[in-house]
Parts: C-alpha cells; sequence; structure tokens
C-alpha cells in the first residue's frame, strides 16, 4: 500500500490566524481525497472531500493538486475548537468499493 | 441512529491472555473495516468485510490475529495470544456501498478499543 505524508507537527497557532497544512501522496492513481479530524482520545471524523477543483466550508478550504500529487487545508481566522489531529486520506482506485489509506496525521494546537 | 458500537472501551490484559474486540456496524451498512492506531504507525487497515466477506485481510499482522463477521450486525476481531506490542486503540468503522458526492460514502468509525498487553 502506497503511503500518504503529512508533516506531523505539532503546530501551535493564536486565535484568529490562519494556518495550513500539506499532504502528499506517492500513488499517481489516486483519485478520492478526504480530511478527516480526530480529536484528543476520540474517533476520526470526517471533515472534508476534497474535490478536484477545490472546495470551501466555511473556514476549511481544501485543494488538491494532482500534477504535485499533494492536497492542501486552510483554515482561516482559527478557533480553540480547531485544535485536533487533521488526517489526510486517500482512495488509490476509482471506485467506492477500496479502503482509505490515511495519513499519521498533522497535530493542530490553536491557543487563547 | 446509534453509530458503530464498540466494546469494551478499555481492556488491560496480561501477555498470552486471549482477547476479543466486538463491534456491531451502522444498521444497512455493507463495509466493514478493522482498524489499529498506534502513535508510530499510525491508523493501519487489518481487515475488511463487504456484505460479512473478508475482503482483505493482508493487513493483518499474524496469525495471532483473527477476526469474524457471523451476520450483517456483529463482528469480532480475536488476538490469540495477545503480546505487549499489540497495545493500541482499535477502531471498527462502516460505510454505505452507496456513492455519496466524491470517492463514495464516508466511513463511520466506533470509539475504539483501548488495548493495553502487559
Amino acid at each position: 500500500r502506497k503511503e500518504v505524508e503529512q508533516d506531523p507537527g505539532p503546530f501551535n497557532v493564536p486565535e484568529g490566524a490562519t494556518v495550513a497544512f500539506n499532504c502528499t501522496y506517492s500513488n499517481s492513481a489516486s483519485q478520492s481525497f478526504f480530511w478527516y479530524r480526530q480529536d484528543c482520545r476520540k474517533e476520526p471524523k470526517l471533515l472534508m472531500s476534497v474535490y478536484s477543483s477545490g472546495n470551501e466550508d466555511g473556514r476549511f478550504t481544501a485543494q488538491l493538486n494532482r500534477a504535485s500529487q499533494y492536497i492542501s487545508l486552510l483554515i482561516r481566522d482559527s478557533k480553540l475548537s480547531d485544535s485536533a489531529t487533521y488526517l489526510c486520506v486517500v482512495r488509490e482506485f476509482n471506485s467506492g468499493n477500496t479502503p482509505l489509506v490515511f495519513g499519521k496525521g498533522t497535530r493542530l494546537s490553536v491557543i487563547a | 441512529d446509534a453509530g458503530v458500537i464498540q466494546s469494551p472501551r478499555h481492556e488491560v490484559t496480561e501477555m498470552g491472555q486471549e482477547v476479543t474486540l466486538r463491534c456491531k456496524p451502522i444498521s444497512g451498512h455493507d463495509y466493514l473495516f478493522w482498524y489499529r492506531q498506534t502513535m508510530m504507525r499510525g491508523l493501519e487497515l487489518l481487515i475488511y468485510f463487504n456484505n460479512n466477506v473478508p475482503i482483505d485481510d493482508s493487513g493483518m499482522p499474524e496469525d495471532r490475529f483473527s477476526a469474524k463477521m457471523p451476520n450483517a450486525s456483529f463482528s469480532t476481531l480475536k488476538i490469540q495470544p495477545s503480546e505487549p506490542r499489540d497495545s493500541a486503540v482499535y477502531f471498527c468503522a462502516s460505510r454505505t456501498a452507496r456513492v455519496v458526492g466524491a470517492g463514495g460514502s464516508p466511513l463511520h468509525f466506533g470509539n475504539g478499543t483501548r488495548l493495553t498487553v502487559t
């Protein structure tokens, strides 16, 4: 199984800051991309899918660069509640039936 | 919707003992996954089932690990005998086969079982 690489962090940012995470994937055949969020001692939960044209959900913007094989997540106006680990996730084939491959996550700590 | 239910939440056992982890997926979901999470290796897929049939168990570390899904509403992951290096958080997740948005339907995780083998 190919790897999904992330900077583990931690990223320590003040409230209100803008922070961005990148993730690289090694399998050029990868077709579906997601960001999951995992709070301390909790299960991962889907934050957002990543579409080819980029997509936004409130303060969160996800982008995909297929040529360079990386995915990014931008968080604007950080809140204390954004503190969590953000997992980059890839599905390697264009099928809903292949399992997801998870990165090890990037830890974000938003400080008052 | 009760979500994916795992039991026990915590398990502490001695090396050599048998450990059984349990999972009840969301009703109507066609796929069930067992993951293991550690600081060193992150989330690793152990095995997954489609309609109760094991599809890929290549992530199962060794013969000490086995998983079953006797029906659509129940799965077990068994470790026998357990070893200290098996200490981790074990997650069960499920999803539907129906495509929802880009890339298929999202995974729904249970709360996990935190296993400590001493």
